[in-house]
Order: C-alpha cells, then sequence, then structure tokens
C-alpha cells in the first residue's frame, strides 16, 4: 500500500462517454500528478498540481480535464475520448514538487476506449 | 530538453545470476537520478536513487552507479529472486524549479527460477 489510492482500477467507455478518475492520497503530501502509460512508451507526465493549483499542463489534449479541489484529491474528467487514449493512467503524489522529490505512485487506472 | 534512453527493453536471468539495466540522459545538468520498479498490476514503487555528487549507491541486494563523464547510469541487482521479476525504469531530474521527472521507456526483468 504506497498510500495513493485509484479509482476505479478498470474502466471501458465510449467514445462519447463521460468518466472521471480518481485519486486520494493520505500521506499529507502538497503535490499531485496526473501520467499516462502506454505500452513500449515512457511514462508521458500529464499534469502537475502543487497545493491545489496546477503548475504543469503538458499539451494534454482539452478532452481531459484534470480538478483538484484539495491536497489529497485529484480528478481527472474524460470526455469525447479517443481509441489512442486508452493506456493505463496513474496518480502519483510527493511532499512538494519539483526539488527531485520522491513520487508515490497509485496502482492506477486501467482505461479502454471502444 | 532531457532525454533518456534505456537498455534493455527485456532481460532474462536464470535465479542467483545478476542483472543489470543501463541508461544514458542528454542533459548534463541532470543531477537526480532514481529507479522506479513496477510489478504487475501495481503503480511504479521508487527502490534506490542517486545524486549527482556520488557514483555508487548501495541497498542490500541492488546498486546504482553514476557516469557524469559519460551521461549513463546503471541498476546492478546482485543474487536475483523470483520476487525481482517486473519492470525497471530509470529516470532523470534537472535541479531547478518545478521539472518533472523524464522516464527511460522501462526493462522487463524476467528471473527464471
Amino acid at each position: 500500500e504506497t498510500g495513493v489510492t485509484q479509482t476505479p482500477r478498470h474502466l471501458v467507455m465510449g467514445m462519447t462517454n463521460k468518466k472521471s478518475l480518481k485519486c486520494e492520497q493520505h500521506l499529507g503530501h502538497n503535490a499531485m500528478y496526473w501520467y499516462k502509460q502506454s505500452a513500449k512508451k515512457p511514462l508521458e507526465l500529464m499534469f502537475v498540481y502543487s497545493l491545489e493549483e496546477r503548475v504543469e499542463n503538458n499539451s494534454v489534449p482539452s478532452r481531459f480535464s484534470p480538478e483538484c479541489p484539495n491536497s489529497s484529491h485529484l480528478f481527472l474528467h474524460l470526455h469525447t475520448l479517443q481509441p489512442e487514449d486508452s493506456a493505463l493512467y496513474l496518480c502519483a503524489s510527493s511532499q512538494q514538487t519539483g526539488r527531485n522529490e520522491k513520487l508515490f505512485f497509485g496502482s492506477g487506472t486501467q482505461l479502454s476506449v471502444l | 530538453g532531457e532525454n533518456v534512453e534505456q537498455h534493455p527493453s527485456t532481460l532474462s536471468v536464470q535465479e542467483g545470476d545478476s542483472a543489470v539495466i543501463k541508461c544514458t540522459y542528454s542533459d548534463s545538468a541532470s543531477n537526480y537520478f532514481p529507479w522506479y520498479k513496477q510489478e504487475l498490476g501495481k503503480g511504479p514503487q521508487l527502490i534506490i536513487d542517486i545524486r549527482s555528487n556520488v557514483g555508487e549507491k548501495k541497498d542490500q541486494r541492488i546498486a546504482v552507479t553514476l557516469n557524469k563523464t559519460a551521461k549513463h547510469f546503471s541498476l546492478h541487482i546482485t543474487e536475483t529472486q523470483p520476487e525481482d521479476s517486473a519492470v525497471y525504469f530509470c529516470a532523470a531530474s534537472l535541479p531547478a524549479g518545478n521539472t518533472p521527472l523524464v522516464f527511460g521507456k522501462g526493462t522487463r526483468l524476467s528471473v527464471i527460477a
């Protein structure tokens, strides 16, 4: 148990659906992240939040919309996704952003877009 | 920006043998090099890290070495066990501001009993 919990573990959705991924951390960290993990590709950073403020947005399509209501919770809202968006979506947290911080990952949500 | 290359992509070793995974980075200003292990169905977990002011770090059966001149770093696992089977990721980070980690593509290690 890493202290970072993601739900759901698996999600299948059609291209016209709207769904949300949820992440919760119990570590008292101030920074939270969304990563995309696709087969045979490096982990791709999508969004970074520090103290509930978005500090990084790595040119992610607008069909992905993050929300960070407080420092313990992070959401990723999904709408009109494409089949190429199928991947494992990982949430992570760290004490602070930058400064070579250690990341604590959740187990991920395996997303399939049909 | 920083680019990290990782080799090999897959590695099979007999139980008890050693395993070595190598990474190279492009930006000489990078100063932090962690290694993450991802088991099936789980997210990556940090197993060891090294900063640019040291050349080697050990933690029981795992060790990491860093060659700043050549811009490469390696993970060494000795006396491998079946539970070492996983995907291993190296990463590199620049020292300034909110710079995120740049990850390699991963190495799938299989330890054969």
